[in-house]
């Protein structure tokens, strides 16, 4: 079955770290860009960052920029963020999408991470 | 950063009834434009790529068009399942953003 199942979001106090993980089955991981796209309590959706199939090139929102690293292991078929400095803003749904001719064909369900004192 | 503006930001509609929504974009885009539909717990959902190519299993009631820097989604004839979020997507130079979304309600 083609899916994406993220995982490692929970609770983190605010300045806390946390890496996101997000595991593709079913298609060829490493043939693909790949992204970590967020939506906020109540707001749209985020495009957070992205990263190409090879895992050379990665590109980040203003946002996260200098505050999450998006990198991938394709041999185990996975995608991660590492997300530092954590804000109260950066409180979402997190999920993983795979990229194709310029949009998101395959996202996840998502995992929820919650900055908090 | 190329912002994504779109209007309605609710349209209020009953099923049978066409649907159009408009995302204009603070620039001109390639044909880098997509549409998706979100509903409340869900993952969201590709509808269309490329401006006016459907995704895979997309009925065909959903069709996009548009160029430069405003584009369309339409949906011919509302099903009781199409009431949900929907929201376009554009990528340049590899840097994506999304409008802020339509909220599709039953009238």
């Amino acid at each position: 079955e083609v899916q994406l199942l993220e995982s490692g979001g929970g609770l983190v106090r605010p300045g806390g770290s946390l890496r996101l993980s997000c595991a593709a089955s079913g298609f060829t991981f490493s043939s693909y860009a790949m992204s970590w796209v967020r939506q906020a309590p109540g707001k749209g959706l985020e495009w957070v960052s992205a990263i190409r199939d090879t895992g050379y090139y990665t590109y980040y929102a203003d946002s996260v920029k200098g505050q999450f690293t998006i990198s991938r292991d394709n041999s185990k078929n996975t995608l991660y963020l590492q997300m530092n400095s954590l804000r109260a803003e950066d409180t979402a749904i997190y999920y993983c999408a795979k990229g194709e001719q310029g949009a998101f064909d395959l996202w996840g369900r998502g995992t929820l991470v919650t900055v908090s004192s | 950063e190329i912002v994504l503006t779109q209007s309605p930001a609710t349209l209020s509609l009953s099923p049978g009834e066409r649907a159009t929504l408009s995302c204009r974009a603070s620039q001109s885009i390639s044909s880098y434009l997509a549409w998706y539909q979100h509903k409340r717990g869900q993952a969201p959902r590709l509808l269309i790529y490329e401006t006016s190519n459907r995704a895979t299993g997309i009925p065909a009631r959903f069709s996009g068009s548009g160029s430069g820097t405003d584009f369309t989604l339409t949906i011919s004839s509302l099903e009781p399942e199409d009431f949900a979020v929907y929201y376009c997507q554009q990528r340049s130079n590899w840097l994506y953003t999304f409008g802020q979304g339509t909220n599709l309600e039953i009238k």
